[in-house]
C-alpha cells in the first residue's frame, strides 16, 4: 500500500520568515496530494491540495509543490504569522487503493 | 451547510461498556469516512461508505468495532466492548468522490 513520510515533525520559525515541510510516498500511482491544517482540539482542514498533472499550486501565502519522478510534494508558507502555528498532515491518494494515506504530521510554531 | 457534525464531542467510559459515536456528513457529500487519531499512529482510516454501502472496513482493529450508515445523513460508529487501547479522537469525514474529504470536529473518547 501507500506510504507517506513527512518531515520535519516540529519546526518552529520566526513571525514573518517562511516554512517548508516535505513529504514522500510511495505508490506511483498516487494522484492527488492534500495538505491538512489541524488546530488544537479541532478536526484537520484542508487548505490546499495538488493534482499530479501539475507542478505546484499557490494560493495566497500558501503554495505546494510536487515533483513526480522524486515521489516528493511540498508545502511552503511565506510570511508566517502566529495564527498559522498549527499541526499540518500531507497526504497522499491513490487510485489503487481508493484511499488518503497520511503523514505523520508536523508541529509548526511561529514565534512572535 | 453547518460543515460535518458529530457527537459527542467528548465522551468518557469504563471499559467493557458500549460506546456509539454519531456523525452527519455535509449534505451532498456520497462519500462517509471514519478515522481515529492518536499519538501513536497517527491518522488511520478504519471504514468508509461510498452511497451507503461500506467499501472498505480493512482498517478497524478487530469486530468489537462496527459502522453502519443506514442513510445519507447519518452514520454510527460502534465499539462493543470498549477497552483502555481505544480511547483516541475519532473522525467522521465526508467528501464528494473520494479525495476532497472534509472533516468533522472529532469526538474525544476516553475508557478508563
Amino acid at each position: 500500500g501507500e506510504n507517506v513520510e513527512q518531515h520535519p515533525s516540529t519546526l518552529s520559525v520566526q513571525e514573518g520568515d517562511s516554512a517548508v515541510i516535505k513529504c514522500t510516498y510511495s505508490d506511483s500511482a498516487s494522484n492527488y496530494f492534500p495538505w491538512y491544517k489541524q488546530e488544537l482540539g479541532k478536526g484537520p482542514q484542508l487548505i490546499i491540495d495538488i493534482r499530479s498533472n501539475v507542478g505546484e499550486k499557490k494560493d495566497q501565502r500558501i503554495a505546494v509543490t510536487l515533483n513526480k519522478t522524486a515521489k516528493h510534494f511540498s508545502l511552503h508558507i511565506t510570511e508566517t504569522q502566529p495564527e498559522d502555528s498549527a499541526v499540518y498532515f500531507c497526504a497522499a491518494y491513490s487510485g489503487s487503493a481508493r484511499q488518503l494515506t497520511f503523514g505523520s504530521g508536523t508541529q509548526l510554531t511561529v514565534l512572535p | 451547510d453547518a460543515g460535518v457534525i458529530q457527537s459527542p464531542r467528548h465522551e468518557v467510559t469504563e471499559m467493557g461498556q458500549e460506546v456509539t459515536l454519531r456523525c452527519k456528513p455535509i449534505s451532498g457529500h456520497d462519500y462517509l469516512f471514519w478515522y481515529r487519531q492518536t499519538m501513536m499512529r497517527g491518522l488511520e482510516l478504519l471504514i468508509y461508505f461510498n452511497n451507503n454501502v461500506p467499501i472498505d472496513d480493512s482498517g478497524m482493529p478487530e469486530d468489537r468495532f462496527s459502522a453502519k450508515m443506514p442513510n445519507a445523513s447519518f452514520s454510527t460508529l460502534k465499539i462493543q466492548p470498549s477497552e483502555p487501547r481505544d480511547s483516541a479522537v475519532y473522525f467522521c469525514a465526508s467528501s464528494w468522490g473520494v479525495s476532497e474529504q472534509f472533516f468533522g470536529p472529532g469526538t474525544r473518547l476516553t475508557v478508563l
